[in-house]
């Protein structure tokens, strides 16, 4: 069974600084791994979509890896801003519409 | 972009009420979505796949008699919480696949039962 792990659970930074979130998966067999933004108590906005064949997207200040043979996948965001406070949700997509997701990292991003 | 719009976004009940939370695809079909269910802290769980014109699949421990999923049309899925309790009070949501693109996601209910 898949498993999805995020480390760290929580992470605050001041205003400017990178950010850096870390998913790890044990089963390589997955379409793609796609990362989402979740605030507090609302659904969720897909931030960006890694095939599998793919090792990388970038959209703005926010750039994804996807490193299969290892079961990794990291997302940067630069210069980070309040707004970008959030809880960061990995997902691998295991089948048609399925995603297996982990727990999430918690951002706080300080003025 | 594909929209996946749930209703409610919100509701509270009172134990041992039914509750039934709308999913829609908006401008395209569905054949097959999704529930997730999301507790405090926690991660989204997939629920059930719900399938177009047929019983719908739930994972493991989740009880089908009490989580009703009707899939009638291509574009409408419901979930109703059957005798709700306190524990029932969760994060809801539902998402389908856009055969062109990528999955969606609604915009998740959160379930209060008092």
């Amino acid at each position: 069974k898949q498993e999805v792990t995020q480390i760290p659970a929580a992470l605050s930074v001041p205003e400017g600084e990178n950010l850096v979130l870390n998913c790890s998966f044990t089963d390589s067999a997955i379409y793609n791994l796609q990362w989402f933004r979740q605030d507090p108590g609302k659904g969720l906005t897909s931030l960006l979509l890694i095939q599998s064949s793919q090792r990388e997207q970038t959209s703005g200040r926010l750039n994804a890896s996807l490193d299969k043979s290892s079961g990794r996948s990291t997302l940067y965001i630069a210069a980070s801003q309040p707004g970008d406070s959030a809880t960061y949700l990995c997902a691998g997509h295991i089948g048609w519409g399925k995603f297996q997701f982990g727990a999430g990292t918690q951002v706080v991003v300080t003025p | 972009g594909a929209v996946v719009s749930q209703h409610p976004s919100w509701v509270i009940c009172k134990s041992g009420t039914s509750v039934k939370i709308e999913c829609r695809s908006l401008d395209f079909q569905a054949t097959t979505m999704f529930w997730y269910r999301q507790f405090p802290k926690q991660s989204l769980m997939l629920m059930a796949t719900s399938n177009e014109g047929s019983k719908a699949t739930y994972e493991q421990g989740v009880e089908k008699d009490k989580f009703l999923i009707n899939h009638a049309s291509l574009t409408l899925s419901t979930l109703t919480v059957t005798s709700a309790h306190p524990e029932d009070s969760s994060f809801y949501i539902c998402s389908a696949d856009d055969p062109n693109t990528e999955a969606f996601f609604g915009q998740g209910t959160r379930l209060t039962v008092v």
